[in-house]
């Protein structure tokens, strides 16, 4: 398998559940990250990851945890979401070389989370 | 921290005529360009990017890019539209903080 992976590519759950999104990449990328995508409204980067490390942290509610085991993985793991946290959730890997993304990011084909 | 600023949230087109999608960026560094496109329920895939070897950029699908550091722009164009082009386009910027994308624009191909 190439690429960018997303698991599932749709979930539906309650605001009382708890769920995890997975990603896995297999390019060797050093670098993996997590956006939201909500309708009308531009990309939002919620999590970026070097090197396994969490170096950003746009001020994302609690209720969304990441988790990067090793350089090839990445998990949100989702407890108590709101219905305005239905969206698109997308995973990227890129290869930052002197902390530029130079050769731009791979994303896959996302997750589209709907909160009920 | 730079930015990029597409203009038009939505743009028609006939099919077969030219498709101009607008990027102006703001950058205190020479910058690294991106054009992404999403098709519905899918990922960002990447057209083309800038990276400061040619000023002109020949991407997928038909689709150039030319860098304007006079403007700060990198428009994309497409000389002859097709209607499988009708996608949501972004602009993307890369400095040290990761990728910023534009808010996007949403292509339509009329027969």
């Amino acid at each position: 398998e190439t690429g960018v992976t997303q698991t599932p590519r749709h979930l539906v759950m309650g605001m009382t559940n708890k769920k995890s999104l997975k990603c896995e990449q297999h390019l060797g990328h050093n670098a993996m990250y997590w956006y939201k995508q909500s309708a009308k409204k531009p990309l939002e980067l919620m999590f970026v990851y070097s090197l396994e490390e969490r170096v950003e942290n746009n001020s994302v509610p609690s209720r969304f945890s990441p988790e990067c085991p090793n350089s090839s993985h990445l998990f949100l793991h989702l407890h108590t979401l709101q219905p305005e946290d239905s969206a698109l959730y997308l995973c990227a890997s890129s290869q930052v070389v002197g902390g530029f993304a130079n050769y731009g990011y791979t994303f896959g084909s996302g997750t589209r989370l709907t909160v009920v | 921290a730079q930015s990029v600023t597409q203009l038009g949230s939505h743009v028609s087109v006939s099919e077969g005529a030219l498709v101009l999608l607008r990027c102006n960026y703001s950058s205190s560094v020479p910058p690294y360009l991106f054009w992404y496109v999403q098709y519905p329920n899918q990922g960002l895939q990447l057209l083309l990017k800038y990276t400061s070897a040619a000023t002109l950029v020949k991407g997928i699908n038909g689709f150039e890019a030319e860098f304007k550091k006079s403007e700060t722009s990198f428009h994309l164009t497409k000389p002859s539209a097709h209607m499988s082009d009708a996608a949501e386009y972004f602009c993307a910027v890369s400095d040290l903080k990761g990728m910023r994308f534009g808010a996007g624009t949403r292509l339509t191909v009329k027969p």
